[in-house]
């Protein structure tokens, strides 16, 4: 079955070092994003893709990057990790623009 | 003023009665109107998507949409303890530099009372 994975679910880093976060997805969907969700906040968008070389900021963007080398692949880099973005991130991927966001499992990210 | 409001809840309601989850949006280009459920420590799941005026029923969920009070509400008929869960408004519109901006609620979180 189709699915949309990420990894590590789980990861506690320190303050400076840099992070990858993984985003896989089997639907060949064209839209990739990736959310934060912090309480009181709900789901922020970080950063979004239409398709192979294309990326764009979202609103919380700052001290993030992304790149989209394929259609199944958008990792989420955290260049000089902050205890600001110790948070739950998601990955999702849509179709269109206009359809729906699958969301993947999650990853909780510790910055200490 | 938030762009998608909704009541944080939590929002309490005995077993077999109808919740009534509410949601006001203030872009009025808005096209897409949706509602996931998120059980905790879990992803959020799509439950109804709405794209035109009125109601539309899937089950026990039913979605409401009306554009001109820019509010979309969704009720659960017979609520079950399995729907307790915080349920996420989400609205899809409005161009932003060909983006079409997806633009999420804080979520209600629901309590059903055996």
């Amino acid at each position: 079955d189709a699915e949309i994975t990420q990894s590590p679910r789980h990861k506690i880093t320190e303050t400076g070092r840099q992070v990858t976060l993984a985003c896989h997805q089997t639907w060949n969907h064209n839209n990739m994003f990736w959310y934060r969700q912090d309480l009181g906040h709900g789901l922020r968008l970080i950063h979004y893709s239409y398709g192979v070389q294309d990326t764009n900021k979202g609103e919380v963007s700052d001290g993030y990057s992304v790149s989209r080398s394929n259609t199944e692949d958008l990792p989420l880099t955290l260049e000089s990790a902050a205890s600001s973005q110790t948070s739950v991130y998601f990955c999702a991927s849509s179709p269109g623009t206009t359809d729906t966001q699958y969301f993947g499992p999650g990853t909780r990210l510790t910055v200490l | 003023q938030k762009e998608v409001e909704q009541n944080s809840g939590p929002l309490s309601v005995p077993e077999g009665a109808i919740a009534s989850l509410n949601c006001t949006y203030s872009d009025r280009v808005s096209q897409s109107f949706f509602w996931y459920r998120q059980y905790s420590g879990k992803s959020p799941e799509l439950i109804m998507s709405i794209y035109s005026n009125g109601d539309k029923e899937d089950g026990r969920f039913t979605a409401q949409l009306n554009k001109a009070s820019q509010y979309v509400s969704l009720l659960i008929r017979d609520s079950q303890p399995s729907d307790s869960a915080t349920y996420l408004c989400a609205v899809n519109g409005g161009s932003s530099g060909g983006y079409q901006k997806v633009t999420f609620g804080i979520g209600t979180k629901l309590q059903v009372i055996p």
